[in-house]
């Protein structure tokens, strides 16, 4: 079945600086990649997602990118400002006659240090 | 993801006990989702249902039971059999799902309720 990767499990940056999470998954038959953010106790967010026929989709300091060849795609947060700070998850999407479903990461905590 | 409710809040399980977990969504959405979430291990699917009267086994299914009656409302059962129940329940829901003869449809954005938190006295 679909396996999703992410790392870092925590990442440090100074705020204004940029910070980048990474995922892989390994169904190639996935087509759909969103990403959440979730602050502490609380829901998760969508934050963006894209889908397989883009390779980049950007929301003013967000950004996501996508290489479906080599499995992978990322996020990308410009500027970082201490509301950063949560946990994120990327997923990916699996599509079947059963229903569809999400593969989630294990999660990045995010802290941006003022 | 307003449209999205869960109750109670907090919850507490004695040994031995079935506990259910209310989901409720007013957006119209065909599918449904139950998530169990414990500290570094991300979201895991314990059942998903995409019509009224169908659902399907997740990830985690083992010690859980869920019922879909309705399209609005999704409940979610924490039998006696599951042995560490003490985690944070997160129900989703999208407007993707299947009709008539279930064919695939196109995947939409899964939002999510407040969660409830179970505990085990």
């Amino acid at each position: 079945g679909e396996n999703v990767e992410q790392h870092p499990s925590t990442l440090s940056v100074q705020e204004g600086d940029s910070a980048v999470i990474k995922c892989t998954y390994s169904d190639s038959a996935s087509n759909y990649f969103p990403w959440y953010k979730q602050e502490l106790g609380k829901r998760p967010q969508l934050i963006i997602d894209i889908r397989s026929n883009v390779g980049e989709k950007k929301d003013q300091r967000i950004a996501v990118t996508l290489n479906k060849t080599a499995k992978h795609f990322s996020l990308h947060i410009t500027e970082t400002q201490p509301e950063d700070s949560a946990v994120y998850f990327c997923a990916a999407s699996i599509n079947s006659h059963r229903g569809n479903k999400l593969v989630f990461g294990a999660g990045t905590i995010l802290r941006v240090k003022s | 993801d307003g449209g999205i409710t869960q109750s109670p809040k907090y919850l507490f399980r004695k040994e031995g006990q079935n506990v259910t977990l209310s989901c409720e969504q007013n957006l119209n959405h065909d599918a449904m989702y139950w998530y169990r979430q414990d500290p570094g291990q991300g979201l895991r699917l314990i059942y998903y249902s995409q019509i009224v009267n169908d659902f399907q086994k997740g990830d985690i299914a083992e010690g859980y039971s869920v019922s879909r009656e309705k399209k609005e409302s999704f409940p979610l059962t924490v039998t006696s059999a599951q042995k560490n129940p003490t985690a944070f329940y997160l129900c989703a829901s999208s407007s993707s799902g299947t009709s008539g003869a279930r064919r695939r449809s196109s995947w939409e954005t899964q939002y999510f309720g407040p969660g409830t938190r179970l505990l085990v006295l």
